[in-house]
């Protein structure tokens, strides 16, 4: 069984430019999650998907931070403008259903590598 | 909220020696899960091994098993046999029991096999 596919792996980017990072989950998988994970820190969540709608995005910067996952397969996270604070590791997540809440495996995909000069 | 707590930055263990890797945590929700995560340099997590709170027994998965201690509120992580693919950051993660509550990870800790 494939697993969960993230490109690109890594992005360098000048700070104020934008850049996307695109996730495929594991096939079935309705529920997909965003991390933001920070040099010497744990992931932290930025935005949930259920099929293809928005369950928690209460830690993701609006302002800069945008994600859709449009027909509730694979995903876009978009960061516009970037800022050197963005610099960190994007992980992308899937499980198979949110109804099993919290004993439900996440898997993890991994990550884009983003540094922003 | 839940909050995770790890506290050792770094272990260093024999090749075929058994390691604990603590975690602490901290909830008010009644049913949650624990759950340990490797990730290697390669920077994807692997997950290991998973723990319920109403879970009778605690948890093994091949070399790795959960030394869960409710009481206590902490879910050590113990490998026995450390390989030097052991190498990598350990992360303990907990989620409680609504359906949107987040995985909430700690901040890691950093295990080197030594040969």
């Amino acid at each position: 069984e494939a697993g969960v596919a993230q490109s690109p792996r890594y992005k360098i980017i000048e700070k104020r430019q934008s850049v996307a990072f695109w996730c495929n989950p594991i096939s079935g998988h309705a529920t997909l999650y965003w991390y933001q994970q920070i040099l010497g820190q744990g992931p932290k969540l930025l935005i949930q998907f259920q099929n293809n709608g928005v369950v928690d995005d209460s830690q993701l910067p609006k302002d800069r931070f945008s994600a859709e996952r449009l027909k509730g397969v694979d995903s876009t996270l978009k960061i516009q403008p970037a800022k050197l604070e963005d610099s960190a590791v994007y992980l992308c997540a899937s499980s198979l259903d949110l109804a099993l809440a919290f004993r439900e495996t996440q898997y993890f995909g991994p990550g884009t590598r983003l540094l922003v000069l | 909220a839940q909050k995770i707590t790890q506290t050792q930055p770094g272990m260093f263990v024999q090749e075929k020696e058994a390691v604990t890797l603590d975690c602490t945590y901290d909830t008010s929700d009644p049913s949650y899960g624990l759950f340990w995560y490797k990730q290697p340099s390669s920077g994807e997590m692997i997950f290991l091994i998973y723990q319920g709170s109403y879970d009778q027994q605690n948890a093994t998965e091949g070399r790795y098993s959960l030394n869960f201690q409710k009481a206590r509120k902490s879910a050590n992580l113990v490998i026995s046999a450390s390989q030097l693919g052991d190498s990598a950051m350990y992360f303990c993660a907990m989620r409680g029991q609504g359906g949107s509550e987040k995985l909430v990870f700690g901040k890691g800790m950093k295990l080197t096999v030594n040969p």
